[in-house]
């Protein structure tokens, strides 16, 4: 039981470049996140989804894209990258009964310059 | 807009002594309440939980207590140990299940 996995760890992006992030839970969760956490502050959402096929903005999704074909996928899409997009991104997910708790991957560090 | 806070960005405890790390929020319809412990350069990793119709609840070395009228919430820590040295968030959940509200965090920083 791998949990949230990330990739990729590390990545640097030229400004206007595109790229995407892989997120995977492998605990059959329904709903999952995606936060960024600029340096020596909280985490902001991004985009969430609540099951296969629905997904909805959080508190920062301009410039970003999901989408949520699987139960297992989360992918986050970034189009023309931005310096203001440099930031560490952590992909999370819960199940859907019982605890509220997320489970929070190991992050992608982005740079772009 | 509703907001989580903190009141000390950073903490330092002597090993072995007792931490107690806080946390304001505004948001007076928060009925669920998390901490997280970061480590540096991993992902946020979950400690414990408390809702709102809880006062206290405690876990191993951790106690979180709520209290309601002030709004404030805080993470206690037994016996601080040099593991313990990280960044702590607190988190509120308030209207949808779906969504959590994190705060700046706090470092704690335990000395030998």
């Amino acid at each position: 039981n791998a949990g949230v996995t990330q990739t990729p760890k590390f990545r640097i992006l030229k400004i206007g470049q595109s790229m995407t992030l892989q997120c995977t839970q492998d605990m059959n969760h329904n709903y999952m996140y995606w936060y960024r956490q600029d340096p020596g502050m909280g985490l902001k959402l991004i985009y969430y989804s609540v099951g296969a096929g629905i997904t909805d903005k959080g508190e920062v999704p301009n410039g970003y894209n999901v989408s949520r074909s699987t139960t297992e996928d989360f992918p986050l899409r970034l189009e023309l990258a931005a310096p203001s997009q440099t930031s560490v991104y952590f992909c999370a997910s819960r199940g859907l009964a019982g605890a509220l708790e997320q489970y929070f991957g190991p992050g992608t560090r982005l740079t772009v310059t | 807009g509703e907001s989580v806070g903190l009141h000390l960005p950073t903490l330092s405890v002597q090993e072995g002594d007792n931490s107690i790390i806080n946390c304001a929020y505004s948001n007076s319809a928060s009925d669920y309440f998390i901490w997280y412990k970061q480590e540096s350069g991993k992902g946020p990793q979950f400690i414990i939980d408390i809702r709102s119709n809880m006062d206290k609840r405690q876990g191993q070395r951790v106690t979180v207590l709520l209290n309601k009228t002030v709004k404030h919430l805080s993470l206690q820590i037994a016996a601080t140990q040099p593991g313990d040295s990280a960044v702590y968030f607190c988190a509120e959940k308030s209207g949808t299940a779906s969504k959590l509200t994190f705060g700046t965090g706090t470092r704690l920083q335990v000395t030998l």
